[in-house]
Order: C-alpha cells, then structure tokens, then sequence
C-alpha cells in the first residue's frame, strides 16, 4: 500500500481553473470507479468533495468535478474561490477493504 | 447532525499501548462501515483500518498489521483502534470516518493527538 503521486502544490488566480492529478496503479485507481477527493483546511478534518470518480456529495460546489483516465485520476476546480485555498487529497479504494491515499496537493489562490 | 467525537489521545512512551474511541451520533451506527485515518505532523492523510457494520470483518493497513486493533460495540455507538507498541512514527492526529456506500468517507471527527515520545 503505497502512496498515490500528487503534485505538492498547485496554484491559480481567482475565476481561474486549477487540476490536481492523481497517479496511481492499476490495482487502485485503474482497478476500480471508487476514487474520492477530499479538501483540508489548516487544523481542520478533512471533507468529502468527490466519490465515484466524478460525483459530488450534497453541498459540493459544481464547481468542483472529477474524472478518471487509466491510472490518473483528476480533480478539477472552476472559477477558483479564496475559500478553495486548502490541502486536496485523492483516495482510491484498492480492493479487500483497504484505501490509500494520496501524498496531498496544496492549492494557493493567489 | 451527524457527529463524530474521537477521545483517549495524549502523550505516550515508546513500546506503550493507548486506546482509542469514537463515540458516534446522528445517524444509525449499527449499519455503517467505519474506518480510522491518521496524519503526521506536516503530512498526509494514512487509511489506518476498516470495521463492517456488524464487527465481524476487519482490515489494517500493513503499517499498523499486528500492533493495531479496530473494533466497535453497537449497543453504545462507539468505534475504537487499540494500539500496541507505540513508535515514534505513530504520532498523529487520529480521525475517525464513516465509511459509505460509496466506499468513500463522508464524514469525519475532530482528530485526537496522540504523540508518542520518551
């Protein structure tokens, strides 16, 4: 169980699109339509944004969307909000009951 | 509202064991997949273990196979992670989430610190 590969830090302007990868393996992201995304901010817990690859909870922001090509997968966020300034993490599902996540993208809106 | 309310964190030698628990409310415990996930000071989120809605399947990451016990009584909405032979690497923030059916995890509490130092 390995950690996925995450860009360390991305950053945009406000109104701007920014897209966070995630890359891992066939036997998690490639193996299966279980990825799901989760925001941080500082000295908070984290909270669901994405599951199933591209789906939102209730409340989500549509601007907020996910997708999956072989073994990346990616979060894209749209019109980049101040309050979208937080750590992004990726967590595939990767059978038997087992998830591991990514090594976490710092998004800065500049 | 759902909530999820982690407690038994603090400072504990190296080699001691610690409990603990995540007392849960808002929602029917008794049907749901709960999981722990940890992070490091400065680091990443880690998928620690699994627990099915009965108690009776349970899975750990390979970095806490052996030393870490998840488990869970329906009658009192609790989930717990017993932990043995505490590390120094094992300091975190400890969170516990519930897992959905969509085998991601839709909510999550507050963390409880547990440092592990001489």
């Amino acid at each position: 169980q390995s950690a996925l590969t995450q860009p360390r830090s991305v950053s945009g302007s406000p109104g701007q699109s920014v897209t966070i990868s995630c890359t891992g393996t066939s036997s998690d992201v490639g193996g299966y339509n279980y990825v799901s995304w989760y925001q941080q901010h500082p000295g908070k817990a984290p909270k669901l944004m994405i599951f199933d690859v591209s789906k939102r909870p209730s409340g989500v922001p549509d601007r907020f969307s996910g997708s999956k090509s072989g073994n990346t997968a990616s979060l894209t966020i749209s019109g980049l909000q101040a309050e979208d300034e937080a750590d992004y993490y990726c967590c595939p599902y990767a059978g038997s009951n087992t998830w591991v996540f990514g090594g976490g993208t710092k998004l800065t809106v500049l | 509202e759902v909530q999820l309310v982690e407690s038994g964190g603090g400072l504990i030698q190296p080699g001691g064991s610690l409990r603990l628990s995540c007392e849960v409310s808002g929602f029917t415990f008794s049907s749901y997949e709960m999981n722990w996930v940890r992070q490091a000071p400065g680091k990443g989120l880690e998928w620690l273990s699994c627990i099915s809605s009965s108690g009776s399947t349970v899975n750990h990451a390979d970095s806490v196979k052996g030393r870490f016990t998840i488990s869970r009584d329906n009658t009192k909405n609790s989930l717990f992670l017993q932990m043995s032979s505490l590390r120094a690497e094992d300091t975190a923030v400890y969170y516990c989430a519930r897992g959905s059916q969509w085998l991601a995890f839709d909510n999550w509490g507050q963390g409880t610190l547990v440092t592990v130092s001489s």
